[in-house]
């Protein structure tokens, strides 16, 4: 079946500028999670959405950082007025609802120049 | 302190040696264990859970839990060169579930002919 999509793969943008990345889960799947990887670093959490709860959005480095979760499935991770260590692979993962573990997609790859 | 400690490494191995990856983490609650393996340029995917205290064996692969030492291992016998990769280790406050996991750096492991 279609994992988990993220789109773009790559996005090469200038410092001040407002990006947008969008992230598909697994059909089905509950619950979504962003993450940011940096070159070399663990996956560091930035926000969890769960069915029509409340997001947690403990992870969120700033108020430059927003995302939103249509209808339960798409969901949009937007950095407003990106600086350059914002530069980092942005990984989308779903779950289904047991919770068994987190499937990951592809990741998007954000440099800031 | 981080929450979830991995020696970066990188670890290597011969072919066909056991390759012992190690993980600690400092925060006494934490439930459940997670072992995602990461090649360069990709996203993670799961590799083993453990929840209990003792062995999981999974064919070469095997993990280890000691809640009492806070540690966590993963053994991979029978090292192959496709085994190389970076190993996330993982953990989350809840029984049995991935639902909100907090990364360690990980472990590069090369396996050399």
């Amino acid at each position: 079946g279609a994992g988990v999509s993220q789109s773009p793969s790559n996005k090469v943008t200038e410092k001040g500028k407002d990006v947008e990345l969008r992230c598909d889960p697994i059909s089905g799947h509950t619950a979504l999670y962003w993450y940011r990887q940096s070159l070399g670093q663990g996956l560091e959490f930035l926000i969890y959405f769960q069915g029509n709860s409340a997001p947690d959005k403990s992870g969120l480095p700033s108020d430059r950082f927003s995302a939103e979760r249509t209808g339960g499935s798409v969901s949009t991770l937007t950095i407003q007025r990106t600086q350059q260590e914002d530069s980092a692979v942005y990984l989308c993962a779903s779950s289904p609802p047991s919770y068994e573990t987190q499937y990951f997609g592809p990741g998007t790859r954000l440099l800031v120049l | 302190q981080k929450e979830v400690e991995q020696n970066s490494g990188p670890l290597s191995v011969p072919e066909g040696a056991i390759a012992s990856l190690n993980c600690t983490y400092s925060d006494r609650v934490s439930q459940s264990f997670f072992w995602y393996r990461q090649y360069s340029g990709k996203s993670p995917e799961l590799i083993m859970s453990i929840y209990s205290n003792g062995d999981k064996e999974d064919g070469r692969f095997t993990a280890q839990l000691n809640k009492a030492s806070q540690y966590v291992s993963l053994l991979i016998r029978d090292s192959q060169p496709s085994d190389s990769a970076t190993y996330l280790c993982a953990a989350d406050h809840l029984p049995g579930t991935a639902s909100k996991l907090t990364f360690g750096t990980g472990t590069r492991l090369q396996v050399t002919l």
